[in-house]
């Protein structure tokens, strides 16, 4: 079974605080994702990642930033949080055949609070 | 319009009934196709992929229907377990554009 985990299920930071999120995958696959999921509006891109250190940026990468140092692990970053970024972040990876558009296994995401 | 559209629900179906979620997309030249089923408070999981022939798991039947772009899930015999978010997603250019759900609710 391919596993991903995340650092924290839940997080409470303030406001201006920088922030960071870890995603794990074991599954020694190509790609991984950073999203984020609110209510009424599914789940939004953030960053992904195709390679080690190579990062692309999807919908919203505003106010993130990420690093993929190794192949396994890929990190979210909020530089100075705020209380808009308060949402549940998931993170997902997938195998490279198909490259992004593959399917995807997520993370059991982590339900960040911003006060 | 927006890219994948689904009824938000939620469908509220007895145990043992059958019930069918449609998804409409945008973009002709899209090619994959999934479902995910998300229950409340938790990550989303890969249903089923979605082939041209139709796939088939078990109570669960995926169609797709190119000429009208959308994909539908037909799920028999319900259970109370089936209760969850069931997510429509189709590939974009260079990502997976998710749905926002359709909330599927069994009761006894």
């Amino acid at each position: 079974d391919v596993k991903v985990t995340q650092s924290s299920r839940y997080l409470v930071k303030r406001t201006g605080e920088k922030v960071f999120l870890e995603c794990v995958q074991d599954m020694d696959h190509e790609n991984m994702f950073w999203y984020r999921q609110d209510p009424g509006l599914g789940l939004r891109l953030i960053y992904f990642s195709y390679d080690v250190k190579m990062k692309e940026k999807g919908d919203i990468p505003e106010g993130y930033s990420v690093s993929r140092e190794k192949k396994e692990r890929f990190s979210l970053i909020l530089e100075s949080a705020s209380t808009n970024q308060t949402s549940m972040y998931l993170c997902a990876s997938s195998p490279h055949p198909r490259g992004p558009t593959d399917t995807q296994y997520f993370g059991p995401g982590t339900r960040l609070t911003v006060l | 319009r927006k890219e994948v559209e689904q009824d938000p629900g939620p469908f509220n179906v007895p145990e043992g009934a059958t019930v069918a979620f449609n998804c409409t997309y945008s973009n002709s030249a899209s090619q994959s196709f999934f479902w995910y089923r998300q229950d409340c408070r938790k990550e989303p999981k890969l249903l089923m992929s979605v082939y041209s022939s139709g796939n088939e798991d078990g109570r669960f039947t995926a169609q797709l229907n190119r000429a009208s772009q959308y994909i539908s899930l037909l799920i028999r015999d319900s259970k109370l377990s089936d209760s969850a978010t069931y997510l429509c997603v189709v590939n974009g250019a260079d990502k997976l554009i998710f749905g926002t759900g359709t909330r599927l609710q069994v009761f006894p």
